[in-house]
C-alpha cells in the first residue's frame, strides 16, 4: 500500500523567500506524480505533473522534481507571494495516494 | 480544457436522507472517474473507482451500500450517500481521467455535505 509522507507540515515565509517542499512515497511503481494546491475550503488546482520517466517539470515559479527510484519529490516555489498561501498537496499515482499536504504561509 | 464539474457544491440535510452527487467531465470523455473524501485538517482518501458501464471498486472499509456510484455514461458518475447520517458529513471530490493513468487526473470542485 502506497504510503505519502509530506515534510513540513506547515511552513510561514516572509514574502521573497524560495522554498522546498518535500514528498516521500513508498511505492516507487508509479505512472507519474502530481502535486496541487487547495485553498481553504475549495477544491483542488492541479500545478505540476510529473511523469515516471521525468525528472522535473517546471510552470513559473515552481519546478518540482522526481527522483523515482528513491521516492522522493521536491516542489521549488521561487520568490513566494502571499497568494501562494495555501496547503502543496503531492500524489504519486495513475491511482492517486494524496499526503497529509504542507500548509504555507506568506506573510507579506 | 479538461473541466469537471461537480454539484451541488454545498448541501446540508437532515439525518436519513439521500443525498446525490454529479460529477460531469463537461469537455472530454472520462474512462474512469475517481470518488475521494475529505475530513477537516486532513487529507483526501480515495473512496471507490468508477469505469463507465460497470460496478465501481470500493477501497477497503468503504461501504459500498452506503455510498452508491453510478457511471453511466463516459461524462458523467454519481455518488449517492443513501440514509446519510451526522459521520457522514465530509468534502467530497470527484476526479476525472480522460484515459490512462498516466494521464493527469482533473478534479471538481468538491462538494460540502452536512447532515444535521
Amino acid at each position: 500500500k502506497q504510503e505519502v509522507t509530506q515534510i513540513p507540515a506547515a511552513l510561514s515565509v516572509p514574502e521573497g523567500e524560495n522554498l522546498v517542499l518535500n514528498c516521500s512515497f513508498t511505492d516507487s511503481a508509479i505512472y507519474n506524480l502530481q502535486w496541487f494546491r487547495q485553498d481553504p475550503g475549495k477544491g483542488l488546482t492541479s500545478l505540476l505533473l510529473i511523469q515516471s520517466s521525468q525528472r522535473e517539470q517546471t510552470s513559473g515559479r515552481l519546478n518540482a522534481s522526481l527522483d523515482k527510484s528513491s521516492g522522493r519529490s521536491t516542489l521549488y516555489i521561487a520568490a513566494s507571494q502571499p497568494g501562494d498561501s495555501a496547503t502543496y498537496l503531492c500524489a504519486p499515482g495513475g491511482r492517486l495516494t494524496f499526503g497529509s499536504g504542507t500548509q504555507l504561509t506568506v506573510l507579506p | 480544457g479538461a473541466v469537471v464539474s461537480q454539484h451541488p457544491s454545498r448541501v446540508i440535510c437532515k439525518s436519513g436522507t439521500s443525498v446525490k452527487i454529479e460529477c460531469r467531465s463537461l469537455d472530454f470523455q472520462a474512462t474512469t472517474m475517481f470518488w475521494y473524501r475529505q475530513f477537516p485538517k486532513q487529507s483526501l482518501m480515495l473512496m471507490a473507482t468508477s469505469n463507465e458501464g460497470s460496478k465501481a471498486t470500493y477501497e477497503q472499509g468503504v461501504e459500498k451500500d452506503k455510498f452508491l456510484i453510478n457511471h453511466a455514461s463516459l461524462t458523467l458518475s454519481t455518488l449517492t450517500v443513501t440514509s446519510a447520517h451526522p459521520e457522514d458529513s465530509s468534502f467530497y471530490i470527484c476526479s476525472a481521467l480522460p484515459g490512462t493513468l498516466d494521464q493527469p487526473q482533473h478534479f471538481g470542485d468538491g462538494t460540502r455535505l452536512s447532515i444535521l
